[in-house]
């Protein structure tokens, strides 16, 4: 069991910029979830899947936001043109069943 | 809307007293809790977990107890050894939700020597 890994962990943007993280699942695991975290604040759930298939998005930011996981092991998520707002914490956790292990997080800085 | 509420940001104890952290929610679909802990600079570390079936669970020095008609729930850390000083995560979810959890705002523990 090597964890949930994500990079990069840290990425610094422009505003306007297209940003894309990466999520790579503990191996058994056929289901992932993307989770946002602000300053004071607990994380924030954005969208899930069971293996491929996205089960949940209607909790994505806005359409700027979306992720994919086409082979049902490794995600991505895509900010696209960002903004200062989006300037946080993205989670990624995984799990077989409950509970969720989470990866280290990306901290993205919006300039 | 905030459906799992910590309304203590932060709890300062000493060390070998026992720490109690509360959590609130409000939707009654929710059927498993949960409490993470995290530190700087990592993501949340599951600690402890109680179904909606049971009103107990123990693990360790770390007891968590369910009141379903109150929708309260609450962390019981005894004893509190200076490592324990992180935040912590209340947690709740939903079958129906794919278990995706929703996070209350945290209580900082601060255990002191």
């Amino acid at each position: 069991d090597t964890g949930v890994s994500q990079d990069p962990r840290h990425k610094i943007t422009k505003r306007g910029q297209n940003v894309t993280f990466r999520c790579d699942p503990i191996s058994e695991h056929n289901r992932l979830y993307w989770y946002r975290q602000t300053l004071g604040q607990g994380p924030e759930f954005l969208t899930y899947f069971q293996n491929e298939a996205q089960l949940e998005k209607s909790r994505l930011l806005s359409d700027r936001f979306s992720a994919e996981r086409p082979k049902g092991s490794f995600s991505t998520l895509e900010i696209q043109r960002t903004e200062q707002g989006d300037s946080a914490m993205y989670l990624c956790a995984s799990s077989s069943d409950s509970p969720l292990h989470f990866g280290n997080g990306t901290r993205l800085t919006v300039t | 809307d905030q459906q799992v509420k910590q309304n203590s940001p932060s709890l300062s104890v000493q060390e070998g007293r026992i720490s109690i952290l509360n959590c609130d929610y409000t939707n009654s679909m929710f059927d498993y809790f949960l409490w993470y802990k995290k530190y700087p600079a990592e993501g949340p570390t599951f600690l402890i977990s109680i179904s909606s079936i049971k009103d107990k669970n123990e693990d360790g020095r770390f007891t968590v107890f369910l009141n379903k008609s109150a929708k309260h729930l609450s962390l019981h850390i005894v004893p509190s050894q200076p490592g324990d000083s992180a935040v912590y995560f209340c947690a709740a979810s939903a079958f129906q939700s794919g278990y995706a959890l929703n996070f209350g705002k945290g209580t900082s523990l601060l255990v002191t020597p």
